[in-house]
């Protein structure tokens, strides 16, 4: 399984572009890198999904270098509710869907 | 309907109890998944099934008995649990298309509180 990689804790202010980088260096072909916001005391919710290049939603953006071995999640002019814990996962791995979390990153959006 | 519908939200149960945890979806999804998150923790997953099949048995202790009765329904059974099996419980599904685009929808989660 590919193991992820993500800064422990980011701190922005309103209004501000947040970049989160996640490290991938052993993403397999067929993984799909998945980004997740979870607040306290909820389930995850799902962000953004990519394979390569750049994929943008009504949210955030997805920036995937060619070889993969990282992303990029940018959330364009953050605010207090975008303080939550964003999780980057790596798969589906061996299974289809061995889908695991690692540590994520901490955002806490400033007034 | 995108929803994923876990009951109970809050449960407080002895070490002698047995209960139960349920999680239902209706949107077609052939992959259910329990994962076990405490406090300021990722979600560990603990078991994955698949067109209702256990897949995926993260070495979880035997007090902790998945059932998948059919397609849209997810049960944890619960059986001599220990203080430290306190945690959120979150139940997700997904399409399992096998085109590897897998996205989780989770539910809100099952708080539980062993006495």
């Amino acid at each position: 399984l590919a193991k992820t990689t993500q800064p422990i804790s980011m701190d922005s202010y309103e209004g501000q572009e947040v970049n989160i980088t996640c490290s991938h260096n052993n993403i397999a072909t067929n993984d799909y890198i998945t980004w997740y916001q979870q607040f306290p005391s909820q389930g995850p919710r799902f962000i953004i999904q990519g394979y390569k290049t750049k994929v943008t939603n009504e949210v955030a953006s997805l920036f995937i270098p060619a070889d993969r071995k990282s992303s990029t999640l940018s959330l364009p002019r953050v605010s207090l509710s975008d303080t939550a814990v964003y999780y980057c996962l790596v798969g589906p791995g061996p299974y289809g869907n061995k889908l695991v979390f690692g540590a994520g990153t901490i955002l806490r959006v400033k007034s | 309907d995108t929803e994923v519908t876990q009951t109970p939200k809050h449960l407080v149960m002895g070490m002698t109890n047995k209960k139960s945890l349920k999680c239902e979806q209706h949107m077609g999804h052939r992959a259910m998944y329990w994962y076990k998150q405490k406090a300021k923790k990722p979600p560990e997953l603990m078991f994955v099934y698949s067109y209702e099949k256990l897949s995926i048995n993260e070495s979880v202790p035997s007090r902790f008995s998945p059932e998948c009765p059919n397609s849209s329904l997810l049960n944890l059974h619960l059986h001599a649990l220990q203080p430290e099996d306190s945690a959120l419980y979150l139940c997700a599904s997904s399409r399992y298309s096998g085109d590897g685009d897998e996205k989780l929808f989770f539910g809100s989660g099952t708080q539980l509180s062993v006495l």
